[in-house]
């Protein structure tokens, strides 16, 4: 079965600090994103990936970075967190081809900023 | 950036009722996706449409894509309390591996 896994469930940072958020998955998919979820606002991208050590900026990327050094991992980094980072952070993944493929999830890390 | 509407935001009915949950753009879309989310867990694929008009059933579930590939609905019939969660509807644009996700419609079913 498909598995996309998140480093961590809940994480807790101080602004200022950099942060990473892992995400790895086994199904051989090309593409990856990385997406942030407030209430009222769905799903917005940050960063996706259609191969390993390419990115492509999503629709929010101020103040984030990410890195894709082998295929089935995708990591998102905040260089320099601010409380208004604080979110649910989710990883995607799916097959090469145009956006009718489905993406697969991870669980989620929900992101504190102090 | 393409921009995707739901309505309702929010809706809490009793179990056995009837709802439809909207998912509009002005911008045309070459498929549409739904996606269910519970508690503590990411979304999970429920549907995908792809020509204008598309009706498809998933049980008590029914999707349907605007003829004009510009929005799409979703109406549950006899809604259960393991329907409760967020639906999110997600546009794809010709060619591009990425989608536009809608704002989400939370729904609880109360036994």
């Amino acid at each position: 079965d498909v598995k996309v896994t998140q480093s961590s469930r809940y994480l807790v940072k101080r602004t200022g600090e950099k942060v990473f958020l892992e995400c790895v998955q086994d199904m051989d998919h090309e593409n990856m994103f990385w997406y942030r979820q407030d209430p009222g606002l769905g799903l917005r991208l940050i960063y996706f990936s259609y191969d390993v050590k390419m990115k492509e900026k999503g629709d929010i990327p101020e103040g984030y970075s990410v890195s894709r050094e082998k295929k089935e991992r995708f990591s998102l980094i905040l260089e320099s967190a601010s409380t208004n980072q604080t979110s649910m952070y989710l990883c995607a993944s799916s097959p090469a081809s145009t956006g009718d493929q489905p993406q697969h999830f991870g669980d989620g890390t929900r992101l504190s900023i102090l | 950036t393409q921009l995707l509407e739901q309505s309702p935001q929010f809706l809490s009915i009793q179990e056995g009722e009837n709802l439809t949950v909207y998912c509009n753009s002005s911008s045309v879309f070459s498929s549409l996706q739904w996606y269910r989310q519970e508690p503590g867990e990411g979304p999970v694929l429920l549907v995908t449409v792809v020509t204008g008009g598309e009706v498809k059933k998933l049980k008590r579930l029914t999707f349907q894509f605007g003829d004009a590939r510009k929005d799409s609905s979703l109406h549950i019939t006899a809604a259960q309390p393991g329907d409760t969660g967020l639906y999110l509807c997600a546009g794809a644009e010709g060619g591009y591996q990425k989608v536009t996700f809608g704002t989400g419609t939370k729904l609880q079913v109360i036994p």
